[in-house]
């Protein structure tokens, strides 16, 4: 059975950058079939796709466009995790965050999620 | 980007009932489409993928139907555990993108 732990700051302040770590443990970060997605939710956007990062021979890496110029994913093959990093962050990006599994890249869904980290932009 | 719209926005059921909820795609997805569960304080729950197969473990009273950009999500027989907000997510093409979401309330 495939579970997520995330990690990471409940309270970022403006212009700096949000960070949060997703370990992973039933499954491997280096899966050849998998996809590690990050995903938020507020009330002003719902349920919003941020990217993914997936490793076949190499890691390949797809973001949204709307947060593509200050996000980066990365693959901790050592720890079996991946994290987050947000930058710039402006009160909009207060939301949970939530990791997800795509399990077979050609699915493009989401069968395995994190708990949720509540994270609020305020100074 | 393809939007997903959802209706209706909540429903007022009660137990035993049948529930319908439709999603509609901005443009044809053949059947890339998902289905999950959320309850207050929790992730998401996948109960259908790839518009009518039933993930493991989700009980068979729940079933979907639809291709292209018209899709609907069934629950027979509500019961207490399924009152809960329903999702849609099109799994066709970047950026993946979810429906506004129903909220399955109790009458």
């Amino acid at each position: 059975q495939v579970q997520l732990q995330q990690s990471g700051p409940g309270l970022v302040k403006p212009s700096q950058t949000l960070s949060l770590t997703c370990a992973i443990s039933g499954d491997s970060v280096s899966s050849n079939g998998a996809a590690w997605n990050w995903i938020r939710q507020s009330p002003s956007r719902g349920l919003e796709w941020l990217g993914r990062t997936y490793y076949r021979s190499n890691w390949y890496y797809d973001y949204a466009v709307s947060v593509k110029s200050r996000i980066t994913i990365n693959p901790d093959a050592s720890k079996n995790q991946f994290s987050l990093q947000l930058n710039s962050v402006t009160p909009e990006d207060t939301a949970v965050y939530f990791c997800a599994r795509d399990p077979e890249y050609a699915l493009s869904i989401f069968d395995s999620w994190g708990q949720g980290t509540l994270v609020t932009v305020s100074s | 980007d393809i939007q997903m719209t959802q209706s209706p926005s909540s429903v007022s059921a009660s137990v035993g009932d049948r529930v319908t909820i439709t999603c509609r795609a901005s443009q044809g997805i053949s059947i890339s489409l998902a289905w999950y569960q959320q309850k207050p304080g929790k992730a998401p729950n996948l109960l259908i993928y790839t518009a009518s197969t039933l993930q493991t473990g989700v009980p068979s009273r729940f079933s979907g139907s639809g291709s292209g950009t018209d899709f609907t999500l069934t629950i027979n027989s509500l019961q207490p555990e399924d009152f809960a907000t329903y999702y849609c997510q099109q799994a066709n093409s970047l950026p993946f993108t979810f429906g506004g979401g129903t909220k399955v309330e109790i009458k």
